[in-house]
């Protein structure tokens, strides 16, 4: 039982236009939520994360919408650009004390080609 | 800071060889996990710590023991060797004052079982 899934292995952009890279989880109880991107031969590295109890949160280029009726929640890259080109996993967390404490739920990944 | 440290980065073992994975982390973190990278299944957790001398299963800890006598060290061994433990092994830590979760990942080990 697959609890974070994304169901895009692939996307394809132009430089310049917006990324938009979706994550679906299946249990409420998670309250952390994190994206990692990866490249070829390296370990994965922390982009930005959300707590249950918010809806965006920013970083400069990078946006996470958190939508907590739907259970989902989604990566915004803007402007997109050609070294962004990568392995991008969401991740969910629990709380301190649930079964999850501490642990990350990867989904499978969503591989990002920016086209220059 | 090397940060998170493994080797070797690449192996390759018969079936029913054992072999050890290690793990280094110099960021004082009490959490260490591990994690094996499959085509199309993500990272799936093996084995976690939550400080030195505990130790618990993740998501697939069959084929796979840990132990952590010190705070900066987590090997990973596999005791006899299978073809399904072809992956690539990655092993994080976390520190007490990660907000949400976050964990450091290391470069990773390129496991092949032939």
């Amino acid at each position: 039982d697959q609890q974070v899934k994304q169901n895009s292995p692939s996307l394809s952009v132009q430089e310049g236009r917006i990324s938009i890279l979706n994550c679906d989880y299946t249990n409420s109880m998670f309250d952390y939520f994190l994206w990692y991107k990866k490249y070829p031969a390296e370990g994965p590295t922390f982009l930005i994360s959300i707590s249950s109890i918010k809806d965006k949160n920013e970083d400069g280029r990078f946006t996470v919408f958190l939508n907590k009726s739907a259970k989902h929640l989604s990566l915004h890259i803007v402007p997109s650009q050609p070294g962004d080109s990568a392995v991008y996993f969401c991740a969910a967390s629990g709380r301190h004390g649930s079964s999850n404490t501490g642990k990350l739920i990867f989904g499978q990944g969503t591989t990002l080609q920016v086209k220059p | 800071n090397a940060g998170v440290t493994q080797t070797p980065k690449f192996q390759v073992l018969k079936t029913g060889q054992s072999m050890t994975l290690q793990c280094a982390q110099d960021m004082n973190h009490e959490y260490m996990s591990w994690y094996r990278q499959d085509p199309g299944m993500g990272l799936r957790l093996i084995h976690y710590s939550v400080g030195a001398g505990i130790t618990d299963q993740g998501e697939v800890p069959n084929g796979y023991n840990v132990s952590r006598s010190t705070t900066e060290d987590f090997p990973l061994r596999l005791l006899s060797a299978a073809p399904s433990q072809t992956s690539v092994y990655f092993c994080a830590s976390r520190g007490g004052t990660s907000g949400h979760n976050e964990q450091f990942f290391g470069p990773g080990t390129r496991l092949t079982v032939l």
